[in-house]
């Protein structure tokens, strides 16, 4: 049981250019999140989703964008990446959020640089 | 609006010591949940603790243990005779209860080294 897998695990990126940063879990869980990790800033939501087929916006969601066409996956896609997109990404996932957030469950992350 | 405030950037302690991460929160909500994550080396985070608004008590774990007090809007983390292993990134969190994935808020961390 792998519990949650993020591909690639670092990736040097041109400024400009398309990526997509993957994330599958196999617990079943209904919610999924992206952070971005930052020295001195600690994680900061992106986008989260708490069913399969609905999306939202976290605290620094501009430049990035996902989707949840199943329960496993979750991938976070970069339309044209930007040097301040450099970061340690980190997708988690959790049991459904309902009345009360239940722990989450994080991948091991991707290192993104952005030239 | 939430806020979680770790103001400990970096703490150093030798082996055995004590030692405790101050985590001080801010939410106009009267239901919410705090939590602690820990960051080893290896990078990835893993759960330690979550705790609701109403369970005031003191909970122990081992050497860990952490104290929340609602009058001070603290949720602090006490490692006692501390090790090496316990080296590691730790995070405070703060979620609304009722609500949607985007009201989870992280504090910046405190990096604690344990010296041998």
């Amino acid at each position: 049981i792998a519990g949650i897998t993020q591909a690639p695990t670092s990736q040097i990126l041109a400024a400009g250019r398309r990526m997509t940063l993957r994330c599958t879990q196999d617990m079943r869980h209904n919610a999924m999140y992206w952070y971005r990790q930052d020295l001195g800033l600690g994680l900061r939501l992106i986008h989260y989703s708490n069913t399969a087929g609905t999306t939202g916006k976290g605290e620094v969601p501009d430049g990035y964008s996902v989707s949840r066409a199943n329960t496993d996956d979750f991938p976070l896609t970069l339309a044209s990446a930007v040097p301040s997109q450099t970061s340690v990404y980190f997708c988690a996932s959790s049991e459904s959020w309902g009345l009360a957030p239940n722990e989450q469950f994080f991948g091991p992350g991707t290192r993104l640089t952005v030239l | 609006a939430q806020k979680v405030t770790q103001a400990q950037t970096e703490i150093s302690v030798v082996e055995k010591e004590d030692v405790t991460l101050d985590c001080v929160y801010e939410t106009r909500d009267t239901t919410y949940y705090l939590f602690w994550y820990k960051q080893p080396p290896s990078g990835e985070l893993v759960f330690l603790i979550r705790r609701n608004s109403f369970d005031e008590q003191n909970e122990i774990s081992g050497r860990y243990s952490w104290n929340f007090q609602k009058s001070t809007s603290s949720f602090n983390f006490t490692i006692t005779a501390s090790q090496v292993v316990d080296s590691a990134v730790y995070f405070c969190a703060l979620s609304e209860a009722y609500s949607s994935a985007s009201k989870i808020i992280f504090g910046s961390g405190t990096r604690l080294s344990i010296r041998p």
